[in-house]
C-alpha cells in the first residue's frame, strides 16, 4: 500500500508570498501520478493539479504541480487571500494528510 | 453543469444501518468510475469504494463487508448502502467522478457531501 507524506503540515505565509509544498511517496507508482486538491472549511475538496504538472479546468496559472517518481511539489506562485486552505496530495487510492496553508 | 448532490445521511446507532444517494446532473453515472471518500471530523481524505462503469466494486478495507456501493442507472444516481456501522464510521462522506488513465487517477467532480455521525 502507498503511504503519501505531505510536508510541512502547516505553512504561515504572507499573502504575496510563494508557498511551496511537497509530497512524497513511499514507493513509484508511475512518473506522473499525482494529484492536488485545495480545501476551505465545510466545502468538499478541488481539483487542483492532475498528472502531477496539469492544472485542472478554471485552476489559475500561480497554482503549478512539478515532480515525478516519488517526489511531487506544489507551487503557489504569489498567494491570494482565497488561497490560505488545506491542500492535499492522492495517488491511486491514497491521500496525503495534508498541508495548511494559513495566514501569518 | 456537472452536479453531484449527496443525501441520506444523519445520526444513527452504533451497529445501525443507513443508505446515502448521490444524484448526478449533467452527467450519467452508469457511463463512468464513481467514488465515495470520507473525512472524519478534523481529519484528512480517505477513499471508501468505487464502481466502475463496468459494474466492478472495491472497497477500503476498513469498510470491505460491512458497506456496498451501486447504482441505478434510470435515476442517475449512486448509492452507498453502510452496515454495521461503527463509531470511527463517523465522517462526511463524499461521492465523486474518478478519472482513470493508463499512467495516473484523480477525483473530480465532488458532491458537497452528507455527514454521517455514528453514536449512542
Amino acid at each position: 500500500e502507498i503511504v503519501l507524506t505531505q510536508s510541512p503540515a502547516t505553512l504561515s505565509l504572507s499573502p504575496g508570498e510563494r508557498a511551496t509544498l511537497s509530497c512524497g511517496a513511499s514507493q513509484s507508482v508511475s512518473s506522473s501520478y499525482l494529484a492536488w486538491y485545495q480545501q476551505k472549511p465545510g466545502l468538499a475538496p478541488r481539483l487542483l493539479i492532475y498528472d502531477a504538472s496539469s492544472r485542472a479546468t478554471g485552476i489559475p496559472d500561480r497554482f503549478s504541480g512539478s515532480g515525478s517518481g516519488t517526489d511531487f511539489t506544489l507551487t503557489i506562485s504569489r498567494l491570494e487571500p482565497e488561497d490560505f486552505a488545506v491542500y492535499y496530495c492522492q495517488q491511486s487510492w491514497t491521500f496525503g494528510q495534508g498541508t495548511k496553508v494559513e495566514i501569518k | 453543469e456537472v452536479q453531484l448532490v449527496e443525501s441520506g445521511g444523519g445520526l444513527v446507532q452504533p451497529g445501525g444501518s443507513l443508505r446515502l444517494s448521490c444524484a448526478a446532473s449533467g452527467f450519467t453515472v452508469s457511463s463512468n468510475y464513481m467514488s465515495w471518500v470520507r473525512q472524519a471530523p478534523g481529519k484528512g481524505l480517505e477513499w471508501v469504494s468505487v464502481i466502475y462503469s463496468g459494474g466492478s466494486t472495491y472497497y477500503a478495507d476498513s469498510v470491505k463487508g460491512r458497506f456496498t456501493i451501486s447504482r441505478d442507472n434510470s435515476k442517475n444516481t449512486l448509492y452507498l448502502q453502510m452496515n454495521s456501522l461503527r463509531a470511527e464510521d463517523t465522517a462526511v462522506y463524499y461521492c465523486a467522478s474518478l478519472t482513470v488513465t493508463t499512467t495516473s487517477n484523480w477525483f473530480d467532480p465532488w458532491g458537497q457531501g452528507t455527514l454521517v455521525t455514528v453514536s449512542s
